[in-house]
């Protein structure tokens, strides 16, 4: 079993909808990071976050530290947001990052 | 203010060849971590540098090393290149060890060819 674990693998969805991605975690980590990865290969950091939840504009990304999880959401998803999505644990400050497979998300109009 | 920056951008060499990837880390950042990105497979850790020094190490053979230099820049170097090194490889940093702020912010990678 992978120390990071996401789901699902690859999603679908028609432009507007809502969108759901899961992340769960076998360990105790200090920080999770969000992370959009374009065709192109290069990779953008969306979210790093201990606690709680944090927005930016149609990203919602939560944390459950209880039980090792945290969710990505988008609203109103737009075909500029087919990338792929991969979710990274932390453990300890300034310390390597250990990567889930990541979620394909293709948005069709 | 500038990113991550990695040269060069693309890569082809041979089996049995030698390799020397680079990357710069925004500046005040003292952290800087390798990662592999094999076709098909998810990322995985390759080495963290930090205030010139190798902090970890990620599974790798011996083969694969790097170093950082006193500017913070790094090297990744790979000897006698196998097919399965062909690969993306991402250069990220962070402030550091001694600061707290430890978001990793990625530079857009090397694809390496090795045929």
């Amino acid at each position: 079993k992978n120390e990071v674990e996401q789901s699902p693998q690859n999603l679908t969805a028609q432009e507007g909808e809502f969108i759901t991605i899961n992340c769960s975690y076998s360990v105790g980590i200090s920080a999770l990071h969000w992370l959009q990865q374009h065709p192109g290969g290069g990779i953008v950091s969306l979210f790093m976050l201990s606690s709680g939840k944090k927005k930016h504009g149609r990203l919602i990304a939560t944390i459950n530290i209880q039980e090792k999880h945290s969710s990505l959401h988008i609203t109103a998803s737009h075909p500029r947001d087919s990338a792929v999505y991969i979710c990274a644990t932390k453990r300890g400050t300034a310390s390597k990052l250990t990567f889930g497979t990541g979620t394909r998300l293709q948005v069709t109009l | 203010e500038a990113g991550v920056t990695q040269s060069p951008t693309h890569l082809i060499k041979t089996r049995g060849q030698q390799v020397t990837l680079r990357c710069s880390p925004i500046s005040g950042h003292t952290s800087v971590y390798w990662y592999q990105q094999a076709l098909g497979l998810g990322l995985q850790f390759l080495l963290w540098y930090d205030e010139g020094e190798e902090r970890n190490r990620g599974n790798f053979p011996p083969r694969f090393s790097g170093r950082q230099f006193p500017n913070y820049s790094s090297e990744l170097n790979v000897n006698a290149l196998e097919l399965e090194d062909s690969a993306l490889y991402l250069c990220a940093s962070s402030l550091g060890l001694t600061r707290q702020g430890d978001e990793q912010f990625f530079g857009p990678g090397t694809r390496l060819t090795v045929l």
